[in-house]
């Protein structure tokens, strides 16, 4: 069936570095872009950074810039995000996200995120 | 704060119809579709309203979206008790790249 599953969270103390990674299965990942987002304790969901289907696109929220890495290898169907220098406020449950695309007047478009991880979680604390 | 505005909390007694507002601007709502997940308490989201109203597999009918202008909204009609959740919109905005979303909006089924 469909599945994103991550691994790699955990705890960390302030400044320093984890790597999430996310294996993808029962779909075709290469035609999927690609999302990390996190959810801090009793907050909403937040997008942290896109990479398109090709790896050729990618963005990254203003918070987590200059910071984390996203990177995709389609070969192995997997995702990652490479958190350096982390803070007490990137505690959170992050989750991978995907989601397809489609085609309206003519131009390719983004879907929604249909298929979700199960979530990591991240506490940054000394 | 959030990109999309949308209000913390609604509420309704079963078989009632609630509506759920998210607010944007013309780089995000006003220019692209926009797509509502739910999420169940101690669950993972879902999404639950795909681009142009369209509606996964397994979604009821009694969920449906719309859009007008910048604004958006999530209509729930015969209200169940397993509603109970948190809403959330999200749309991709031009001028950050990226996804942005609203606040979400704690449904109470009364």
């Amino acid at each position: 069936q469909v599945q994103l599953v991550e691994s790699g969270g955990g705890l960390v103390e302030p400044g320093g570095s984890l790597r999430l990674s996310c294996a993808a299965s029962g779909f075709t990942f290469s035609q999927y872009y690609m999302s990390w987002l996190r959810q801090a304790p009793g907050k909403g969901l937040e997008w942290v950074s896109y990479i398109s289907s090709s790896g050729t696109t990618i963005s990254y929220a203003d918070s987590v810039k200059g910071r984390f890495t996203i990177s995709r290898d389609n070969a192995k169907n997997s995702l990652s995000l490479q958190m350096n220098n982390l803070r007490g406020e990137d505690t959170a449950v992050y989750y991978c996200v995907g989601g397809d695309y489609y085609f309206w007047d003519g131009y390719r478009q983004r879907g929604g995120m249909g298929v979700w991880g199960q979530g990591t979680t991240v506490t940054v604390s000394s | 704060q959030s990109v999309l505005t949308q209000p913390p909390s609604a509420s309704g007694t079963p078989g009632q119809r609630v509506t759920i507002s998210c607010s944007g601007s013309s780089s995000n709502i006003g220019r692209y579709t926009v797509h509502w997940y739910q999420q169940v308490p101690g669950t993972t989201p879902r999404l639950l309203i795909n681009v142009h109203n369209q509606r996964p597999s397994g979604v009821p009918d009694r969920f449906s979206g719309s859009t007008t202008g910048a604004s958006a909204s999530l209509a729930i009609s015969g209200l169940q008790f397993e509603d109970a959740a948190d809403y959330y919109c999200a749309t991709w905005d031009d001028g950050l790249s990226g996804w942005v979303f609203g606040g979400g909006t704690k449904l109470t089924v009364l």
